[in-house]
């Protein structure tokens, strides 16, 4: 069974730190790495995807993957009290002609003032 | 607005009724999802559709019937309801080739 690992937290930071979020995932064959945002009652929210190893910025994020070790991070810097969510790592397994995403149970983050 | 839609958004209804979740995008994708998200928050796949091709069919009771009349639709029709149902039902669309998965709203499906 593909599986995909995470600290369910709560991650707790101050305001303005850094959050790093981690993720380890089973499948050697994975190809695409995913992070997604999901407010309480909301829908998850693609913040980041990468696909090869090493680190991929945008703005306050950074998601860093090593296929060698298996896991992917995601690293929040300057933390916000509106960061605070659950944080969802999602990988891409081809099984076949489909590809599908498998979700960890995700990491709740909460940013303190 | 380009988004993926879902309807209705509460759905309450008693065990063993017949419902309908019916999405739609505007995105221009090809490809779209159905996720069933239960009360731990788990987050897991149940169907998807490829241009109107049934590719990805989990383990899912046959109660669950999805059906795509186009790549812009994908409905979810549940037959015999039962409480295990009772979850957040998401809908979800991307382009195959690159599986950036966009999700609607939520569909928060309650059975008494």
């Amino acid at each position: 069974q593909k599986e995909v690992e995470q600290n369910s937290g709560p991650l707790s930071v101050p305001e303005g730190a850094i959050a790093s979020l981690n993720c380890t995932y089973s499948d050697r064959g994975s190809q695409s790495f995913f992070w997604y945002r999901q407010y309480s009652g909301k829908s998850p929210e693609l913040i980041m995807s990468i696909y090869s190893n090493g680190d991929k910025e945008d703005g306050r994020f950074t998601a860093q993957l090593n296929k060698a070790s298996q896991y992917v991070s995601l690293l929040i810097r300057d933390s916000q009290p509106s960061d605070s969510a659950t944080y969802l790592c999602a990988v891409n397994y081809l099984g076949g002609t489909a590809s599908k995403l498998t979700f960890g149970t995700g990491t709740r983050l909460q940013v303190t003032l | 607005d380009t988004a993926v839609s879902q309807t209705p958004k509460y759905l309450v209804t008693q065990m063993g009724n017949d419902k309908s979740i019916k999405c739609e995008q505007n995105l221009g994708h090809d490809t779209m999802y159905w996720y069933k998200q239960d009360s731990k928050k788990f987050l897991k796949i149940m169907f998807s559709y490829n241009n109107k091709e049934l590719i990805i069919n989990e383990t899912v009771p046959n109660r669950f019937s999805p059906k795509s009349p186009d790549k812009a639709h994908l409905n979810l029709h549940i037959n015999s309801l039962e409480l295990g149902d009772s979850a957040v039902y998401f809908c979800a669309s991307s382009l195959q080739r690159y599986n950036e998965q966009f999700f609607g709203p939520g569909t928060r499906l309650t059975v008494l």
